[in-house]
């Protein structure tokens, strides 16, 4: 199965800047790669698919980027609803897996 | 809008099966295939399988084959979700989750959410 490690565990950054989250693959992935957000107590929300398109209704501060076996989520300029913690998925290969997610906490 | 309601929160014995229902309103329920996500107290997801609306054939994550059963209601609009021969580590949410294609082919990837249903398993 394909293991997929996010970092940093947790990340503390302050409201209006700028955030960047990382996911590696064990083995490439191509772009099949998705991006959600999951506040405390709720179910995740999709933020990012194929690696680099935006979701339905998610704000153009989040973008991502990559392939293969490296990519990036960026915030441009963090808000307060943003804190929460952040889980990337790959869709390449059965079993379909997540990352262990990284908390985005304010500093 | 498009909703999917669970069920709710259910405590269990070690050896008992439970069953989680999805109840689909809001889009076209035949089009979108349904998987479902597991969380386990403080930790990440894990994907279990999912079934195909039309028809009912489902693909089980290796993990859970030969104890989890997925199933779809056409009449109720409703799909299930059946874990057996429960264990302490089967303590978790339980999301059901839309695939976000509407076609053909399958995502993969996860669109609506419902809003996850805590099992519990203790003697």
């Amino acid at each position: 199965e394909i293991v997929m490690t996010e970092s940093p565990a947790t990340l503390s950054a302050s409201p209006g800047e700028r955030a960047t989250l990382s996911c590696r693959a064990s083995q490439s992935v191509s772009s099949n790669l998705a991006w959600y957000q999951q506040k405390s107590g709720q179910a995740p929300r999709l933020l990012i698919f194929g690696a680099s398109t935006r979701a339905t209704g998610i704000p153009a501060r989040f973008s991502g980027s990559g392939s293969g076996t490296e990519f990036t989520l960026t915030i441009s300029s963090l808000q307060s609803e943003d804190f929460a913690v952040y889980y990337c998925q790959q869709y390449s290969k059965w079993p379909y897996t997540f990352g262990q997610g990284t908390k985005l906490e304010i500093k | 809008q498009v909703q999917l309601v669970q069920s709710g929160a259910e405590v269990k014995k070690p050896g008992a099966s439970v069953k989680v229902s999805c109840k689909a309103s809001g889009y076209t329920f035949n089009r979108y295939y349904i998987h479902w996500v597991r969380q386990a107290p403080g930790q990440g997801l894990e994907w279990m399988g999912l079934i195909n609306p039309s028809g009912g054939v489902t693909t089980y994550a290796q993990k859970f084959q030969g104890r989890v059963t997925m199933t779809r209601d056409t009449s109720t609009t409703t799909f299930n979700m059946e874990l057996s021969s429960l264990r302490s580590e089967d303590t978790a949410v339980y999301f059901c989750a839309r695939d976000a294609s509407g076609t053909y082919y399958v995502a993969y990837y996860f669109d609506y959410w419902g809003q996850g249903t805590l099992v519990t398993v203790s003697s």
